[in-house]
């Protein structure tokens, strides 16, 4: 079993540049959420995806948007690129029978650095 | 709001040693947390969670936490530490009062530094 895979692991970009971050779940996994983890914090929630949709979103900007396939990989996308955006953005899959008392999975991470 | 507070930011203990990594939280309904581990670099580790039944609850390592209502706490424990065990510690609630999508809120974390 894979578990959670994210792509790619680190990232540079420059302010005002867009980007896109992708995640794989753990196998038997329906359900996506994404996280930015800022340096010595915790991670934060950003959006979470099922059936292709947005289910529910955390307090980001519309510059954060998403993506969910038929297979259940999700993208994360970030337009207008700030140096506050440099973080680890964690991707986190769960099924969603029992999506309450579940525990959801990480993947290692994407380090995304703005320049 | 839903929250959780960590309120060290770091633990030094020795190896051997018994250790406690403290965890808070404040929710409406029944909580559902859990602990999860970070090592540099890496995404988060599940270790352990409550979601109902016993207070003290055994997770990966040998690890356990023990749930305590009355003090709104979730403090994770392990009767003898290993230098392998340093790392960052998050805990985590379950905010199931909001669509029942599973988001998580987390702690800011804890650093667990083991001497030899």
């Amino acid at each position: 079993d894979a578990g959670v895979t994210q792509s790619p692991t680190h990232l540079i970009k420059t302010r005002g540049q867009q980007v896109t971050l992708r995640c794989s779940p753990k196998s038997g996994h329906d359900t996506v959420s994404w996280y930015q983890q800022a340096l010595g914090q915790g991670p934060q929630f950003i959006f979470q995806y099922y059936e292709e949709e947005e289910r529910q979103r955390g307090n980001f900007p519309d510059r954060f948007s998403g993506h969910q396939f038929p297979n259940y990989s999700s993208e994360l996308n970030v337009n207008a690129l700030l140096l506050g955006d440099s973080a680890l953005y964690l991707c986190a899959s769960t099924p969603e029978a029992g999506v309450a008392n579940t525990e959801a999975f990480f993947g290692q991470g994407t380090r995304l650095t703005v320049v | 709001a839903q929250s959780v507070a960590q309120p060290e930011d770091q633990v030094n203990v020795a190896e051997g040693n018994p250790l406690t990594v403290k965890c808070t939280y404040s929710v409406s309904g029944n909580p559902y947390l859990f602990w999860y581990v970070q090592y540099p670099n890496r995404g988060l580790q599940f270790l352990l969670k409550y979601i109902t039944g016993d207070n003290l609850v055994k997770g990966s390592y040998g690890f356990e936490a023990e749930f305590n209502k009355s003090q709104t706490s979730f403090h994770l424990k392990k009767p003898s530490a290993l230098v392998s065990d340093s790392a960052l510690y998050f805990c985590a609630v379950r905010d199931i009062r909001s669509s029942n999508t599973g988001k998580l809120i987390f702690g800011q974390g804890t650093t667990l530094q083991v001497k030899p």
